[in-house]
């Protein structure tokens, strides 16, 4: 069965130090998700992207986040300038359609920042 | 805006009880609504999930019933399993419009089941 895969499965890095997340969707999905999970916290929606731009982000992703999909297969999310309350596991999610289709999660990445 | 409310966990019991695992909402519109598990060390995968008032999603010995009136998607089983213990999330998407489909969680109920 397709499944959604990410890496790295766990990342340290240092405040202020630039990380990429990558994920792999389902390959004939068209629609593609980043959510985070602080430590004890919500489930939380950053960004979906649809047709090679964004469709919709939260108030967390700000000017630090950007996503970008490089190829026809890889969905990626940037964090320019690390800070220590981006510390989570990041999630990434893929549909075949938006709205209420259902979407498909990967096992995460735990990223640590010190 | 939307959210989603779950029952405080975590939530213990023993095999072979029933569970209900309470969840409501809040929505501008008419949401879709989706119960999601997380087995350790694994991801989000999907249990079940009703679209309109009144249907019921079921999978795995698992159900619940959209309830507009009470804005509730509570989950049950008739009898647990120690197989079931994960962290259950409650979920909502509004659909249509301008929504690209951003789910709303709720916070996870940690279900911790004994032989």
């Amino acid at each position: 069965e397709p499944e959604v895969t990410q890496t790295p499965s766990h990342q340290v890095t240092q405040m202020g130090q630039e990380v990429i997340l990558r994920c792999v969707p389902i390959s004939n999905h068209l629609y593609f998700y980043w959510y985070r999970q602080i430590l004890g916290q919500k489930v939380e929606f950053l960004v979906s992207f649809y047709n090679n731009e964004i469709s919709e982000k939260s108030e967390i992703f700000d000017d630090q986040f950007s996503v970008e999909r490089p190829d026809g297969s890889n969905f990626t999310l940037k964090i320019r300038s690390t800070k220590l309350e981006d510390s989570a596991m990041y999630f990434c999610a893929s549909s075949r359609q938006g709205a209420r289709e259902t979407q498909y999660f990967g096992p995460g990445t735990r990223l640590l920042v010190l | 805006g939307d959210s989603v409310t779950q029952m405080e966990g975590p939530v213990t019991l023993s095999e072979e009880a029933f569970l209900t695992i309470n969840c409501t909402y809040t929505a501008t519109g008419y949401p879709s609504l989706f119960w999601y598990v997380q087995y350790p060390g694994e991801g989000l995968q999907l249990l079940l999930k009703a679209t309109k008032a009144d249907d019921k999603g079921s999978n795995k010995g698992f159900e619940a019933t959209y309830r507009k009136e009470t804005t509730s998607f509570h989950l049950e089983k008739g009898s647990v399993q120690v197989s079931d213990s994960a962290v259950y999330f409650c979920a909502l998407t509004e659909g249509g419009g301008t929504s690209y489909g951003k789910l709303t969680f709720g916070q996870g109920t940690i279900l911790t089941v004994h032989p």
